[in-house]
């Protein structure tokens, strides 16, 4: 079965510009989550997507936004980019319905973002 | 913020058994300890998990106490490959009002030296 793949894995983008990130889950898994991990704050929570809708959000500003597609599919945005959102970005799948005995999450390779 | 405290870094020689602790003392009583591993600039891996009893996988063991304030997961014999940062994380297993995020602290730096 294939892993959590993560598109593009490296992107250079400068102060101001706007960046979407993509996710594409394990087949089957229904919820997908990001993070985004820096030196100085280590690996936080942005918002998970679990049946095309918006299940839970971290503590992040409205810069920070996503969505989920009926194949599970997602996307990140981050619009007018400071320098501090360069960050190493993952993804993470889980079968997530609610009826699973635990919560294994799969986390993909990441995107690391540097804004210039 | 993580409700789970490690020491920042340890050492251990390969072949040794790497013993790694985590104090979770407010850990609720549905709630699961989970350890995660992350290696250097790639997304984190799952280890295993527990609620009470002892757990052992093919990567490792999670030895829990009695009390559920405080777990250890061991590593029975360390390679150069298990240097990485551990994670131990705490939460319900399945998806609450909260979803399924996982609250990462700083974790411990597990260095496996030849």
């Amino acid at each position: 079965k294939a892993g959590v793949t993560q598109t593009p894995r490296y992107l250079i983008k400068t102060r101001g510009q706007q960046v979407t990130l993509s996710c594409s889950p394990i087949s089957g898994h229904r919820s997908v989550s990001w993070y985004q991990q820096t030196p100085g704050q280590g690996l936080q929570f942005l918002f998970e997507y679990f049946s095309e809708t918006q299940r839970n959000k971290g503590n992040f500003p409205g810069r920070f936004s996503g969505r989920q597609f009926s194949n599970s599919r997602s996307e990140m945005n981050v619009s007018t980019l400071e320098l501090g959102d360069s960050a190493l970005y993952l993804c993470a799948s889980s079968l997530a319905g609610g009826e699973s005995s635990y919560n294994e999450q799969f986390f993909g390779p990441g995107t690391r973002l540097t804004v210039l | 913020d993580a409700k789970t405290t490690q020491p920042p870094s340890m050492d251990c020689a390969e072949g040794r058994a790497a013993n790694l602790p985590c104090n979770h003392s407010t850990i609720s009583g549905n709630e699961y300890v989970y350890w995660y591993r992350q290696i250097h600039s790639q997304g984190p891996q799952y280890i295993i998990h527990g609620l009470k009893n002892n757990e052992t996988n093919e990567m490792a063991s999670l030895i829990i106490t009695e009390d559920r304030k405080s777990s250890t997961l061991i590593l029975p014999h360390a390679t150069l490959r298990d240097t990485a940062v551990y994670y131990c994380i705490v939460r319900a297993p399945w998806a609450n009002q909260a979803g399924t995020a996982l609250i990462f602290g700083k974790g411990t730096t597990l260095s496996v030296s030849s």
